[in-house]
């Protein structure tokens, strides 16, 4: 079956870099997500890694994908206050057959203290 | 820009009503999706649709239905409302066939008392 694990929680200080990390199970997925969720919104698309890269980095955002050891991480350099949220990994599924569909972990909570 | 827009963010319902959660993107996007979201339990799927009246079961599509009449509006119903269906409800939608990224509404937190 298709899984996503993340840990739940992150606490890191302002300046610092914050690395978030997930598993995955399906290897024939095309493409794998990261979305921040603010308090009280919806998600937002940060960022996305067709699965034939190793990296992708966009501004603060570094995204490394292992595909051998079904890993991926999202790097936040000089984390901000403005980053805390809840961070989701998601990877492509095929559910019932339709493309579209995304599995989502349960979500990363980064704290940023001052 | 993508706009997913949900019909309420603050809802309050009684047990055993009639609830409608609607949600309307302004895309043209084939697909759409319901999700609940609760502490500890992450994103669950509810139901998706593919295309105007076509729909599929997700995780947990128990006391749930819905409905998909126009491309740009798919709803959620909630036949009776129970205590245990109090959530955050998040739409979203997107593109097909390939790709597979989502944008999401705002969301609809939903009190059952």
């Amino acid at each position: 079956g298709e899984d996503v694990e993340q840990s739940l929680f992150l606490s890191v200080r302002e300046g610092d870099s914050s690395v978030i990390n997930c598993t995955y199970t399906d290897s024939s997925s095309t493409y794998l997500y990261w979305y921040k969720q603010e308090p009280g919104a919806g998600l937002q698309l940060l960022t996305y890694i067709f699965s034939n890269m190793d990296m992708k980095q966009d501004q603060r955002l570094t995204v490394l994908l292992n595909k051998k050891d079904k890993h991926l991480s999202l790097r936040i350099a000089d984390t901000q206050t403005g980053d805390s949220a809840i961070y989701f990994c998601a990877e492509a599924g095929n559910y019932g057959g339709s493309q579209g569909n995304l599995i989502f972990g349960k979500g990363t909570k980064l704290s940023v203290k001052p | 820009d993508v706009k997913v827009t949900q019909s309420s963010r603050y809802l309050v319902k009684r047990t055993g009503e009639k609830v409608f959660l609607e949600c309307v993107q302004d895309m043209d996007h084939e697909n759409m999706f319901w999700y609940r979201q609760d502490p500890g339990l992450g994103l669950r799927l509810i139901y998706f649709s593919y295309d105007v009246k076509m729909k599929e079961k997700g995780d947990i599509p128990e006391g749930y239905s819905v409905s998909r009449e126009k491309k740009e509006r798919f709803s959620l119903i909630l036949e009776s409302a129970s205590t245990n269906q109090t959530s955050m409800y998040l739409c979203a939608s997107s593109p097909s066939p390939v790709g597979g990224e989502q944008y999401f509404g705002p969301g609809t937190r939903l009190t059952v008392t």
